[in-house]
């Protein structure tokens, strides 16, 4: 099975500064149809996740643009260019390339 | 509007089997591609995939619990029904489902039912 490592832990956040989270799967993730299936979702505190970014780097419908996925086959990083109070909790990624995958989660804190 | 609702046990003993149904809306699962897949969570820990069911009654289960588990679905009553045996406290958890299908997979979740193993 792809196992899915995601750095740092844990991210403690000033208002209005950047954000980076970084993911890296133990296989490639590209599809033999040439599309990456590498998704990335929030957990706010309480709630369910929600999808943010799919196949990389597209934003899912009403994510705002402060949010941006790249990477491609083993490594993949969430941005977030300028972190605000409502993206605190536990961002995941997933792979769907070979069934699914999450990683460990990385909790974003703000400052 | 899309949602989904798991029901359930909120507390099996050990050894027992867990039964739980999600039940949809604001789709159809006879749409071609169309399914759902259920998701777990410990306690303070990561999600975990458990399995997930297409329209075409395609069933694909995660690799360490396919022993365990069984998914199926009533398409007339909107239902998808996970069951799992031989409980373990370790697999006290919240147990989600949501949407995979066409679009982005996990587009949409169910709230989640919380289930704890415990004699």
């Amino acid at each position: 099975d792809i196992v899915m490592t995601q750095t740092p832990l844990s991210l403690s956040v000033t208002p209005g500064q950047p954000a980076s989270i970084s993911c890296k799967s133990s296989q490639s993730l590209l599809h033999s149809n040439g599309k990456t299936y590498l998704y990335w979702y929030l957990q706010k505190p309480g709630q369910s996740p929600h999808l943010l970014i799919y196949e990389v780097s597209s934003r899912f419908s009403g994510v705002p643009d402060r949010f941006s996925g790249s990477g491609s086959g083993t490594d993949f990083t969430l941005k977030i260019s300028r972190v605000e109070a409502e993206d605190v909790g536990v961002y995941y990624c997933m792979q769907g390339t070979h069934l699914l995958t999450f990683g460990g989660g990385t909790k974003v804190e703000i400052k | 509007q899309v949602t989904l609702k798991e029901s359930g046990p909120v507390l099996v003993k050990p050894t027992e089997a867990l039964t739980l149904t999600c039940t949809v809306s604001g789709f159809s699962l006879s749409t071609a591609r169309m399914g759902v897949s259920w998701i777990r969570q410990p306690p303070g820990k990561a999600l975990e995939w458990l399995a997930h069911i297409f329209s075409n009654d395609e069933k694909v289960y995660s690799t360490s619990l396919k022993s365990r588990l069984t998914i199926s679905k009533d398409t007339s009553k909107s239902q998808v029904v996970l069951t799992m045996t031989n409980m373990d406290p370790m697999d006290t958890a919240t147990y989600y489902c949501a949407r995979i299908g066409s679009s982005p997979p996990l587009d949409f979740w169910g709230q989640g039912i919380l289930v704890t193993v415990s004699s």
